[in-house]
């Protein structure tokens, strides 16, 4: 089955510090992988998304993601943080392979930040 | 250009009812995806409707049902509402031919008493 690990479920960092937050996807042909990030209370929005090609991508908001297939990772990171940035952060594929467009997500992290 | 938008925005019932929650898709999208988010959790995907028909759905129990309208909005019922259908309801739009990106609403947060 299709499953979306993200080993950390809390991570603080301070102000000005980078950021990596870590996914790993279980494997499966042709994934389109995803970062979402949830403000409390708030619906997701969409922050980059890797469907092929180059594997470092780039998104909104200063993040980064680099696609690792030998790894099954799709690491999320950011060079300098801001306060705004804490929030909750979820990875997230689909395997159109498999005639399915639905997302599986993570259990999310959250990041909290600290001035 | 209005995004996603759902209603309502919170939702208070009892074991047993049944609630009906409602969203309009982003302005050119012809597709509803209906996920749910339970406290501490990442989504699930219940169903995606498209043109008046559900094309799939997530392994939720047949209490879980849906419905798109012509213009493509849809609304998410759910019956007999069980404590464990606490959560937050999200959901997304997209175009068929591009189902692979999905746009989210602000969610409606249920919670069964």
């Amino acid at each position: 089955a299709q499953s979306v690990t993200q080993p950390d479920i809390h991570i603080t960092v301070s102000e000005g510090a980078s950021l990596e937050l870590r996914c790993n996807y279980s494997y499966g042909a042709t994934p389109y992988l995803f970062w979402y990030v949830q403000s409390p209370g708030q619906g997701l929005q969409l922050l980059l998304k890797y469907f092929s090609g180059d594997t470092l991508v780039q998104g909104i908001k200063g993040f980064e993601a680099e696609f690792k297939r030998s790894q099954s990772s799709f690491n999320l990171r950011k060079p300098s943080v801001h306060w705004s940035d804490a929030a909750e952060y979820f990875c997230a594929v689909i395997y159109s392979g498999a005639g399915s467009y639905q997302l599986t997500f993570g259990k999310g992290t959250k990041l909290s930040v600290i001035p | 250009d209005a995004g996603v938008t759902q209603s309502p925005t919170h939702l208070i019932k009892t074991r047993g009812q049944q609630v009906t929650l409602r969203c309009s898709p982003k302005s050119g999208h012809d597709t509803v995806s209906w996920y749910q988010q339970a406290l501490g959790q990442g989504p699930q995907f219940i169903f995606q409707y498209y043109e008046e028909e559900e094309r799939q759905r997530g392994n939720f129990p047949d209490r879980f049902s849906g419905h798109q309208f012509p213009n493509y909005s849809s609304e998410l019922n759910v019956n007999a509402l069980l404590l464990g259908d606490s959560a937050l309801y999200l959901c997304a739009s997209s175009s068929w031919g591009q189902l692979e990106t999905q746009y989210f609403g602000p969610g409606t947060r249920l919670l069964v008493l």
